[in-house]
This record gives structure tokens, C-alpha cells and sequence, in this order.
């Protein structure tokens, strides 16, 4: 069966301070992979998306990237974090060319920057 | 564009008498629908989705969604509520120009009161 697995699941890091978060799914191959903010315990804000290997998808434009090294690790990162940047990342994953199916979600980091 | 909205932010119901949480959508082309429920700090677990076929769709925990296409509508139903179903709740799009992506709604907070 397949997992996913995010960690830390909480953080503290100061403002300025580099941030790398990482997501990595196991018993699936070429997985579309995303990352999610969630602020305020509300509504999901999509980050990136990847459909393959380096191929990453920007959706907002911020102080975030992500990257995609090997096919089931997605890497969330920011040189010098800001208070903003505080909140619930979520990281999901879902089967590529196939739109029937559904996203799974790992359990989230919570991110304070103080 | 695709986007979902949830137009309650909070729901209350008492324990034992029927529940529904409202979803509509707009999306080019052919909509494929989800439902996911959130605890707190923790990931998204999905309950459902409306892919094609029958408009009722039965999912985990009792719960059933239906789909209709003529209000763009897929509310989340449940005929008994339990206090344990007391949560975070996402209705989710996928499709129209991106089949990579999934639009969430905003969430709504189901309150269910011994």
C-alpha cells in the first residue's frame, strides 16, 4: 500500500532563518506531488505541484520553492523565512494521468516563525 | 477559472439528527468532485468523490454526497450525526484547464452537540 511521510511535524525557527521540509511517498511510482499551506486552520492555499522529476509548478509567488530531486521526494525550502511564512504545510500526492482518483495527504508540519 | 465554495463557515447539529454541508463548484467541462475531513493538526482524509454515474455517492463513516449538475452543487450528507464527526470539512474540484490540480474550498467546521 501506499505512504506518505512529511516530517518535522512541528518547527520553531527564528525569522531569517532557512526552512526544509520533506515529503516522500512509498508504493507508488510517478506520483503528481503537492504542497499546500494551510493558514488559521482554514482553507488550503496550493504552493507547488510536480508531475515529474525537476519539474515544478509555482503557483503563488513568495519567499517558498520547492524541488523535486528523485520521483517520490518533494522538498519545500526558503532561504530566510519570514513571520508570514508561519502556518500548517501540507504535502499530497495523487496518481498521474489517471483523473479519477483522489489526493492523499501526509499529516503536516506546523511551521511557527517567531 | 475552477474554484469551489463552501458558503457556511461553521455548521452546528445536534448528535443523532441529519447533517449537510454545502458545497457548490464551477469548473469547465466534466467535474470531478471530492470530500475530505480534517482533525485537528492533522492531514486531509478523503471521504468521497463523484467521478461519473449515479448522482448519490456513499463514502467512509456513513457519509454520501450527492451531485447535481443543474445548481453545480455537491453537498455532504450524513443521516445520523456522531459527536466524533465533529471536524474540519473540504470539498474539492479537480479538472477543467488542469487535471494536476486540485481547487479546495475554504472548509466548513461541523459542530455535532451531545
Amino acid at each position: 500500500s501506499q505512504t506518505i511521510h512529511q516530517w518535522p511535524a512541528t518547527l520553531v525557527q527564528p525569522v531569517g532563518s532557512p526552512l526544509s521540509l520533506e515529503c516522500t511517498v512509498e508504493g507508488t511510482s510517478n506520483p503528481n506531488l503537492y504542497w499546500y499551506r494551510q493558514a488559521a486552520g482554514r482553507g488550503l492555499q496550493l504552493l507547488f505541484y510536480s508531475v515529474g522529476i525537476g519539474q515544478i509548478s509555482s503557483e503563488v509567488p513568495q519567499n517558498l520553492s520547492a524541488s523535486r530531486p528523485q520521483d517520490r521526494q518533494f522538498i519545500l525550502s526558503s532561504k530566510k523565512l519570514l513571520l508570514s511564512d508561519s502556518g500548517f504545510y501540507l504535502c499530497a500526492w495523487s496518481v498521474r494521468h489517471n483523473r479519477d482518483t483522489e489526493a492523499f495527504f501526509g499529516q503536516g508540519t506546523r511551521l511557527t516563525v517567531v | 477559472a475552477q474554484s469551489v465554495a463552501q458558503p457556511e463557515d461553521q455548521v452546528n447539529v445536534a448528535e443523532g439528527n441529519p447533517l449537510t454541508v454545502k458545497c457548490t463548484y464551477s469548473v469547465s467541462g466534466n467535474p470531478y468532485l471530492f470530500w475530505y475531513v480534517q482533525y485537528p493538526n492533522r492531514g486531509l482524509q478523503f471521504l468521497l468523490k463523484y467521478i461519473t454515474g449515479d448522482n448519490l455517492v456513499k463514502g467512509s463513516y456513513g457519509f454520501e454526497a450527492e451531485f447535481n449538475k443543474s445548481q453545480t452543487s455537491f453537498h455532504l450528507k450524513k443521516p445520523s450525526a456522531l459527536v466524533s464527526d465533529s471536524a474540519l470539512y473540504f470539498c474539492a474540484v479537480r479538472g477543467g484547464d488542469n487535471f494536476n490540480k486540485f481547487y479546495f474550498g475554504s472548509g466548513t467546521k461541523l459542530n455535532v452537540k451531545p
